[in-house]
């Protein structure tokens, strides 16, 4: 069965864009992950959802940063007046429900702010 | 200091030898310990994962957790060129595997 996937797979935009990167779970995973993974660093836990309950958001760095799932399918994380720092990788997971259900990766959105 | 240590690399290790991956960290309310293998340009995929100490193996990995020590190591037998990749330890409280505590993983190469 198909994976998780990601869209775009390579994004640059200038300083002060705003930008949207979409995340399709895999069918049937009621939990969906946003992870930003910076050049040299470990993977830096944002958002978090699980079924229909209020996603928890407390790794989100900054309100310029949000994002919203449609039930339990796609994901998109927005990114308001993109600033330099937020350039990364921005990888999604997905699991089968929350608690201890293994975490599958997309392949991530390689952002790049100019 | 950061909440999980690991050293970057990269490993260098000529095919067939045994490779030791380690972490520490310094919270010791972890309780679910992990190892994630990422290639080049893909997402982490799970490699092991352990709930506090102890060893566990499969095939030709072996994770260890030390809690005591707050450090955590991942062994590698017989190793081979297609193990080269970046492996990342993850943890998480004991509420489970919500928010995933990552190291900067530890590049691994293994030359035939």
């Amino acid at each position: 069965g198909a994976g998780v996937s990601q869209s775009p797979s390579n994004k640059v935009t200038e300083k002060g864009k705003d930008v949207e990167l979409r995340c399709d779970p895999i069918s049937g995973h009621t939990a969906l992950y946003w992870y930003r993974q910076r050049l040299g660093q470990g993977l830096e836990f944002l958002i978090y959802f699980q079924g229909n309950s209020a996603p928890d958001k407390s790794g989100l760095p900054s309100d310029r940063f949000s994002a919203e799932r449609t039930g339990e399918s796609v994901s998109t994380l927005t990114i308001q007046r993109t600033q330099q720092e937020d350039s990364a990788v921005y990888l999604c997971a997905s699991s089968l429900s929350g608690g201890g259900d293994t975490q599958y990766f997309g392949p991530g959105t390689r952002l790049t702010v100019l | 200091q950061k909440e999980v240590e690991q050293d970057p690399g990269p490993l260098s290790v000529p095919e067939g030898a045994i490779v030791s991956l380690n972490c520490t960290y310094s919270n010791s309310a972890f309780q679910y310990f992990m190892w994630y293998r990422q290639y080049s340009r893909k997402g982490p995929e799970l490699l092991m994962y352990t709930y506090s100490s102890g060893n566990k193996e499969d095939g030709r990995f072996t994770a260890q957790v030390d809690k005591s020590s707050k450090y955590i190591s991942l062994f590698i037998r017989d190793s081979q060129p297609s193990d080269s990749a970046t492996y990342l330890c993850a943890m998480s409280l004991n509420t489970g595997f919500q928010k995933l505590v990552f190291g900067t993983g530890t590049r691994l190469l293994v030359s035939p």
